[in-house]
């Protein structure tokens, strides 16, 4: 089954570490995208990649980083820069940035620093 | 700046009807999309309108005016498992790319 996959779902994080969020997805989509969720708010966009070995940044890419070395892959690093990171992570992909067509989600990666 | 709004919170029987609404304000506007998320999951897509006019999709649909920058979902004989939030994201151009602009999303308590 094709499908988009979020490793690990839970993962907690000491003051200081960086930590690593991984996204593989099987649907030969050019597009993909991280995401923060915080509680009653919506998706906020971190970085994307339309194409590999190509990403932007999204709206807080601060204390983030990424990598789009295949196609199928699109992993996240948190920082220590990043003052909080406790959240919701969210994987998305796409078929690419031409006609509109839908995202597909992973089931999420939850944060926590501890 | 780049803004949605939608109820944070809306509550109907099962077996009714309901409409959430959603206001933005974007320039680049192409679409208008919305996605379901139950508590903890992963948002899924429900409906992409990109002209005015209602799209129907089975008990689910959709409408966009773009004169009023104003788009709603509307669901039809509620069941328990309707139960989730609901956000609506406006499609737009920004730099060189097409990107999704969320709102904050609407929590749908469905009561017996």
């Amino acid at each position: 089954d094709g499908g988009i996959t979020q490793s690990p779902k839970y993962l907690f994080r000491k003051e200081g570490q960086n930590v690593t969020l991984s996204c593989e997805q099987n649907l030969n989509h050019d597009a993909m995208y991280w995401y923060r969720q915080d509680p009653g708010q919506g998706l906020r966009l971190i970085y994307y990649s339309q194409i590999v070995n190509d990403f932007q940044k999204g709206d807080i890419a601060e204390g983030y980083s990424v990598s789009r070395e295949k196609k199928e892959s699109f992993p996240l690093t948190v920082t220590s820069a990043q003052k909080n990171p406790t959240a919701f992570y969210l994987c998305a992909s796409s078929k690419g940035s031409g006609e509109y067509t839908e995202a597909f989600f992973g089931q999420g990666t939850r944060l926590t620093v501890v | 700046g780049q803004s949605l709004e939608q109820p944070s919170e809306v509550t109907a029987v099962e077996g009714a009807i309901v409409q959430i609404n959603c206001t933005y304000q974007t320039s680049g506007f192409y679409g208008l999309s919305w996605y379901q998320q139950h508590d903890g999951g992963a948002p899924t897509f429900l409906s992409y309108n990109a002209l005015d006019g209602l799209e129907e999709t089975g008990r689910f649909s959709s409408f966009l005016s773009r004169s009023d920058s104003y788009g709603y979902l509307l669901l039809q004989e509620l069941q328990m498992k309707d139960s989730a939030s609901y956000f609506c994201a406006v499609r737009v151009f920004r730099g060189s790319n097409y990107q999704l602009i969320w709102g904050a999303g609407t929590k749908l308590i469905i009561k017996p």
